[in-house]
Protein backbone atom coordinates (compact mmCIF):
# COMPACT_ATOMS: atom_id res chain seq x y z
CA UNK A 1 0.00 0.00 0.00
CA UNK A 2 0.58 3.52 0.24
CA UNK A 3 3.83 4.72 2.04
CA UNK A 4 2.98 9.00 3.96
CA UNK A 5 6.25 9.80 5.50
CA UNK A 6 5.82 12.94 7.93
CA UNK A 7 9.09 15.78 8.70
CA UNK A 8 10.11 16.49 11.35
CA UNK A 9 8.64 13.81 13.59
CA UNK A 10 8.92 16.39 16.37
CA UNK A 11 9.19 20.07 16.93
CA UNK A 12 9.41 23.06 19.37
CA UNK A 13 8.77 26.54 18.46
CA UNK A 14 9.02 29.74 20.35
CA UNK A 15 5.31 31.37 20.19
CA UNK A 16 5.23 33.88 16.92
CA UNK A 17 7.75 31.68 15.08
CA UNK A 18 7.14 30.30 11.67
CA UNK A 19 7.36 26.48 10.78
CA UNK A 20 6.74 24.34 7.29
CA UNK A 21 5.52 20.38 7.82
CA UNK A 22 6.00 18.17 5.50
CA UNK A 23 4.08 15.10 4.08
CA UNK A 24 5.65 12.82 1.33
CA UNK A 25 3.85 9.55 -0.34
CA UNK A 26 5.01 7.16 -2.13
CA UNK A 27 2.20 6.84 -4.89
CA UNK A 28 0.00 8.99 -7.01
CA UNK A 29 -2.76 10.20 -4.59
CA UNK A 30 -6.77 11.08 -5.44
CA UNK A 31 -6.56 13.44 -2.44
CA UNK A 32 -4.60 14.89 0.78
CA UNK A 33 -6.20 15.89 3.92
CA UNK A 34 -4.17 17.27 6.88
CA UNK A 35 -5.19 17.18 10.46
CA UNK A 36 -4.54 18.71 13.89
CA UNK A 37 -4.91 16.65 17.07
CA UNK A 38 -5.03 18.93 20.13
CA UNK A 39 -3.49 18.17 23.16
CA UNK A 40 -7.32 17.19 24.48
CA UNK A 41 -7.33 14.45 21.91
CA UNK A 42 -9.56 16.39 19.41
CA UNK A 43 -8.86 15.48 15.25
CA UNK A 44 -9.90 18.66 13.56
CA UNK A 45 -9.49 18.99 10.11
CA UNK A 46 -7.69 21.31 8.70
CA UNK A 47 -7.32 21.18 4.78
CA UNK A 48 -8.98 19.19 2.32
CA UNK A 49 -6.46 19.83 -0.84
CA UNK A 50 -5.61 17.10 -3.86
CA UNK A 51 -3.65 19.84 -5.62
CA UNK A 52 -2.67 23.28 -5.86
CA UNK A 53 -2.60 25.67 -2.31
CA UNK A 54 -5.14 27.26 -0.01
CA UNK A 55 -5.08 29.45 2.63
CA UNK A 56 -6.92 29.27 6.12
CA UNK A 57 -5.76 32.46 8.74
CA UNK A 58 -2.20 31.83 9.78
CA UNK A 59 -2.38 28.11 8.19
CA UNK A 60 -1.58 27.58 4.55
CA UNK A 61 -0.94 24.17 2.49
CA UNK A 62 0.60 23.23 -0.80
CA UNK A 63 0.12 19.67 -2.43
CA UNK A 64 2.29 19.67 -5.13
CA UNK A 65 0.60 15.91 -6.26
CA UNK A 66 2.98 14.92 -9.44
CA UNK A 67 6.23 15.71 -7.42
CA UNK A 68 4.33 13.25 -4.20
CA UNK A 69 4.60 15.99 -1.51
CA UNK A 70 2.66 18.09 0.71
CA UNK A 71 3.56 21.46 2.85
CA UNK A 72 1.78 23.05 5.63
CA UNK A 73 2.67 26.67 6.73
CA UNK A 74 1.56 27.98 10.31
CA UNK A 75 2.73 31.23 10.37
CA UNK A 76 3.43 33.29 13.43
CA UNK A 77 2.26 30.41 15.69
CA UNK A 78 0.79 30.35 19.15
CA UNK A 79 0.28 28.08 22.11
CA UNK A 80 -2.89 26.80 20.83
CA UNK A 81 -0.88 25.33 17.54
CA UNK A 82 0.34 22.81 19.71
CA UNK A 83 -0.36 18.84 19.24
CA UNK A 84 -0.09 16.24 16.27
CA UNK A 85 0.01 17.71 12.72
CA UNK A 86 -1.41 14.73 10.29
CA UNK A 87 -1.18 14.33 6.52
CA UNK A 88 -4.03 11.24 5.16
CA UNK A 89 -3.38 10.32 1.51
CA UNK A 90 -5.98 8.75 -0.54
CA UNK A 91 -4.60 6.01 -3.32
CA UNK A 92 -5.04 5.94 -6.57
CA UNK A 93 -7.86 2.72 -6.80
CA UNK A 94 -8.59 2.96 -2.72
CA UNK A 95 -11.73 6.03 -3.37
CA UNK A 96 -13.10 5.34 0.32
CA UNK A 97 -9.92 4.63 2.11
CA UNK A 98 -7.44 7.36 3.77
CA UNK A 99 -3.84 6.32 4.89
CA UNK A 100 -2.46 8.20 7.40
CA UNK A 101 0.91 9.53 8.60
CA UNK A 102 2.51 9.05 11.86
CA UNK A 103 2.26 13.09 12.39
CA UNK A 104 4.47 15.95 13.32
CA UNK A 105 4.53 16.85 16.84
CA UNK A 106 4.54 20.67 17.51
CA UNK A 107 4.91 21.82 20.66
CA UNK A 108 4.76 26.05 20.78
CA UNK A 109 6.20 27.32 23.66
CA UNK A 110 5.71 31.22 25.47
CA UNK B 1 -18.28 21.35 14.50
CA UNK B 2 -19.64 18.29 12.62
CA UNK B 3 -22.20 16.95 14.43
CA UNK B 4 -20.72 13.53 15.24
CA UNK B 5 -21.20 11.91 18.80
CA UNK B 6 -19.39 8.63 20.40
CA UNK B 7 -20.46 6.64 23.34
CA UNK B 8 -19.40 5.63 25.49
CA UNK B 9 -16.71 8.21 26.07
CA UNK B 10 -14.60 6.18 28.12
CA UNK B 11 -14.89 2.34 29.20
CA UNK B 12 -12.76 -0.06 30.79
CA UNK B 13 -14.10 -3.61 30.07
CA UNK B 14 -12.16 -7.28 30.69
CA UNK B 15 -10.92 -9.93 28.63
CA UNK B 16 -13.51 -11.98 26.59
CA UNK B 17 -16.17 -9.68 26.79
CA UNK B 18 -17.94 -8.36 24.48
CA UNK B 19 -18.05 -4.42 23.61
CA UNK B 20 -20.12 -2.32 21.81
CA UNK B 21 -19.17 1.08 20.67
CA UNK B 22 -21.68 3.92 19.13
CA UNK B 23 -21.21 6.46 16.53
CA UNK B 24 -24.28 8.65 15.73
CA UNK B 25 -24.17 11.73 13.39
CA UNK B 26 -26.60 14.37 12.61
CA UNK B 27 -25.25 15.28 8.96
CA UNK B 28 -26.85 12.82 7.10
CA UNK B 29 -23.54 11.44 5.59
CA UNK B 30 -23.73 8.51 3.27
CA UNK B 31 -19.82 7.16 4.28
CA UNK B 32 -19.10 6.52 8.13
CA UNK B 33 -15.57 5.28 9.27
CA UNK B 34 -14.35 3.53 12.37
CA UNK B 35 -10.22 4.04 12.87
CA UNK B 36 -8.24 3.17 15.88
CA UNK B 37 -5.58 5.09 17.35
CA UNK B 38 -2.59 3.64 18.95
CA UNK B 39 1.11 5.13 20.02
CA UNK B 40 3.30 4.59 16.79
CA UNK B 41 1.18 3.31 14.53
CA UNK B 42 -1.17 6.55 13.90
CA UNK B 43 -4.67 5.89 12.57
CA UNK B 44 -6.09 3.08 11.24
CA UNK B 45 -9.06 2.03 9.33
CA UNK B 46 -10.79 -0.60 10.94
CA UNK B 47 -14.14 -0.93 8.72
CA UNK B 48 -16.43 1.86 6.66
CA UNK B 49 -19.32 1.87 5.22
CA UNK B 50 -20.93 3.55 2.52
CA UNK B 51 -24.29 2.86 3.59
CA UNK B 52 -27.29 1.57 5.24
CA UNK B 53 -25.76 -2.19 5.57
CA UNK B 54 -23.22 -1.25 3.44
CA UNK B 55 -20.08 -2.17 4.58
CA UNK B 56 -16.35 -3.20 4.19
CA UNK B 57 -13.25 -4.03 5.84
CA UNK B 58 -10.02 -1.83 6.38
CA UNK B 59 -6.32 -2.63 7.28
CA UNK B 60 -7.17 -3.95 10.65
CA UNK B 61 -11.03 -5.79 10.91
CA UNK B 62 -9.55 -8.77 12.47
CA UNK B 63 -11.52 -9.30 15.77
CA UNK B 64 -13.64 -6.37 14.54
CA UNK B 65 -17.19 -6.41 13.24
CA UNK B 66 -20.05 -3.46 12.48
CA UNK B 67 -23.39 -2.52 11.71
CA UNK B 68 -25.26 -0.01 9.92
CA UNK B 69 -29.04 0.27 9.90
CA UNK B 70 -29.69 3.75 9.61
CA UNK B 71 -27.89 6.36 8.27
CA UNK B 72 -27.00 8.07 11.72
CA UNK B 73 -25.88 4.96 13.48
CA UNK B 74 -22.78 2.91 13.05
CA UNK B 75 -21.60 0.27 15.37
CA UNK B 76 -18.26 -1.30 16.22
CA UNK B 77 -18.72 -4.34 17.87
CA UNK B 78 -15.24 -6.31 19.72
CA UNK B 79 -16.99 -9.87 20.11
CA UNK B 80 -14.21 -11.19 22.70
CA UNK B 81 -12.26 -8.39 23.76
CA UNK B 82 -8.56 -8.48 24.02
CA UNK B 83 -5.78 -6.83 25.37
CA UNK B 84 -4.51 -5.68 22.29
CA UNK B 85 -7.37 -3.92 21.15
CA UNK B 86 -7.36 -1.62 24.01
CA UNK B 87 -6.65 1.93 22.05
CA UNK B 88 -8.56 4.82 21.28
CA UNK B 89 -11.02 4.61 18.98
CA UNK B 90 -12.34 7.45 16.50
CA UNK B 91 -15.16 7.41 14.13
CA UNK B 92 -15.44 9.93 11.01
CA UNK B 93 -17.92 10.86 8.78
CA UNK B 94 -17.44 12.15 4.78
CA UNK B 95 -20.52 12.88 2.59
CA UNK B 96 -19.10 11.31 -0.68
CA UNK B 97 -15.72 9.60 -1.19
CA UNK B 98 -12.75 10.76 0.90
CA UNK B 99 -11.36 11.48 -2.20
CA UNK B 100 -14.57 13.75 -2.85
CA UNK B 101 -15.55 15.17 0.24
CA UNK B 102 -13.42 16.12 3.81
CA UNK B 103 -12.88 13.88 6.56
CA UNK B 104 -14.31 14.84 10.19
CA UNK B 105 -13.94 13.28 13.46
CA UNK B 106 -15.69 12.62 16.97
CA UNK B 107 -14.21 12.97 19.83
CA UNK B 108 -13.08 9.19 19.88
CA UNK B 109 -13.57 6.30 23.07
CA UNK B 110 -10.90 5.20 25.13
CA UNK B 111 -10.84 1.73 25.86
CA UNK B 112 -9.27 -0.25 28.40
CA UNK B 113 -9.37 -3.96 28.36
CA UNK B 114 -7.79 -5.57 31.27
Amino acid sequence: GIQVEQSPPDLILQEGANSTLRCNFSDSVNNLQWFHQNPWGQLINLFYIPSGTKQNGRLSATTVATERYSLLYISSSQTTDSGVYFCAVAGTGTASKLTFGTGTRLQVTL
Amino acid sequence: DAGITQSPRHKVTETGTPVTLRCHQTENHRYMYWYRQDPGHGLRLIHYSYGVKDTDKGEVSDGYSVSRSKTEDFLLTLESATSSQTSVYFCAISGDRVTDSPLHFGNGTRLTVT
